[in-house]
């Protein structure tokens, strides 16, 4: 069956440090791995996926995120944190039987 | 935007009755899904339809039920309500199911039973 965890609740940093969001997913198979961001009272919006290839997936708004098959981790990072980055991140995982399966969130606080 | 469009944005209603939520997906999408958002347990799968057809169901409850119809617009139907339902309720669709396409999210429905 397939899961996602991700281990952090909440992560805060500073305005113009990197940022990493953790997530790693349990899949029997290849696994297709997407980010979401959610900003207060809207949908999830969709930010980048890894379905094969590179390791390191480039998305929208500056962020990326590296597939690590040995660690089943596929982390969302942004080299320099925007205050607007503050939002709800999802992880999820899609390759099972017609449905997506995310994670529980993490809320990132981007310090000024 | 997405280009999903979900009806009404906000829904407020009493114990027992019955709602219908409404889901228009992207042009060119079939499969349109239904997740549960609350507040201590995330987002909760519901159920996906593929081209008018049941594809997929998750923890729905038998008070809970939907349907596509020819159109493929989709509708979420809630029943004997409880105050325990009040959640947001997510849309989303996307062109196939499953083979690593992405899904793309209506702004989502907030119910509140009093």
């Amino acid at each position: 069956a397939q899961s996602v965890a991700q281990p952090e609740d909440q992560v805060n940093v500073a305005e113009g440090n990197p940022l990493t969001v953790k997530c790693t997913y349990s899949v029997s198979g290849n696994p297709y791995l997407f980010w979401y961001v959610q900003y207060p009272n809207r949908g999830l919006q969709f930010l980048l996926k890894y379905i094969t290839g590179d390791n390191l997936v480039k998305g929208s708004y500056g962020f990326e995120a590296e597939f690590n098959k040995s660690q089943t981790s596929f982390h969302l990072k942004k080299p320099s944190a925007l205050v607007s980055d503050s939002a709800l991140y999802f992880c999820a995982e899609g390759s099972g039987t017609y449905k997506y399966i995310f994670g529980t969130g993490t809320r990132l606080k981007v310090l000024a | 935007d997405s280009g999903v469009t979900q009806t009404p944005k906000h829904l407020i209603t009493a114990t027992g009755q019955r709602v219908t939520l409404r889901c228009s997906p992207r042009s060119g999408d079939l499969s349109v899904y239904w997740y549960q958002q609350s507040l201590d347990q995330g987002l909760q799968f519901l159920i996906q339809y593929y081209n008018g057809e049941e594809r997929a169901k998750g923890n729905i409850l038998e008070r809970f039920s939907a349907q596509q119809f020819p159109d493929l617009h989709s509708e979420l139907n809630l029943s004997s309500l409880e105050l325990g339902d009040s959640a947001l309720y997510f849309c989303a669709s996307s062109v196939e199911s499953g083979f690593g396409t992405e899904a793309f999210f209506g702004q989502g429905t907030r119910l509140t039973v009093v």
